[in-house]
């Protein structure tokens, strides 16, 4: 079975960092597609990130140019999702996703999702 | 960013209905296009992909239809574990998009 386990939510004060991750099993990682999604409480789905099966394409939503960046590590089964200079409208639960795509660029529908972790962005 | 629009936000049935959701992208997409069900406390769960084709385990009484720019899911004879909000997402463009949902209550 897909396994999708992230890690590394807390809370934050505004304009400091955390680090997600997401430790995947069940599937041959390489082969697929990550992306992030964020909810915020009561609130609908937001696509954040995602990356190729290689790592070597990557897309960020607006709101989080610049600032999250993603990474995987094939050989770890991890995505990461660095977040920088972090905003009270980034608190949310985060969301990775096995991502089938249809090609080498990371576009695709969202198959298997972990359970989420949350961050808050408070003083 | 391709836009969706879903309606209605919320729509209110009764068990052995049948449900009509919409989603309206500002741009035309081709079939890049999936559903999910979201449940309280849990994740949101792939329905469909390819605007039409249900994923492993999605039952046959959902079904995705639509092209361009309007897109539906239509889910016949209601069980009382449909009631949840369901969400669509485009994946036709580099930045994917959700639409905000609809709820789908008793």
């Amino acid at each position: 079975d897909v396994q999708l386990l992230e890690s590394g939510g807390g809370l934050v004060q505004p304009g400091g960092s955390l680090r997600l991750s997401c430790s995947a099993s069940g599937f041959t990682f390489r082969h697929y597609a990550m992306t992030w999604v964020r909810q915020a409480s009561g609130k609908g789905l937001e696509w954040v990130s995602a990356i190729s099966a290689s790592g070597a394409s990557t897309h960020y939503a607006e709101s989080v140019q610049g600032r999250l960046t993603i990474s995987r590590d094939n050989s770890g089964h991890t995505t990461y999702l660095q977040m920088n200079s972090l905003r009270a409208d980034d608190t949310a639960i985060y969301y990775c996703a096995k991502t089938v795509t249809r090609g080498v660029i990371p576009r695709g529908y969202l198959e298997d999702w972990g359970r989420g972790t949350l961050v808050i962005v408070s003083s | 960013e391709v836009l969706l629009t879903q309606s209605p936000g919320t729509l209110s049935l009764s068990p052995g209905e049948s449900a009509t959701l919409s989603c309206r992208a500002s741009h035309r997409i081709d079939n890049s296009f999936a559903w999910y069900q979201q449940k309280p406390g849990q994740p949101p769960r792939l329905l469909i992909s390819g605007a039409s084709t249900r994923a492993t385990g999605t039952p046959d009484r959902f079904s995705g239809s639509g092209s361009g720019t309007i897109f539906t899911l239509t889910i016949s004879r209601l069980e009382p574990e449909d009631f949840a909000v369901y969400y669509c997402q485009q994946y036709e463009k580099s930045q994917g998009s959700f639409g905000r949902g609809t709820k789908l209550e008793i």
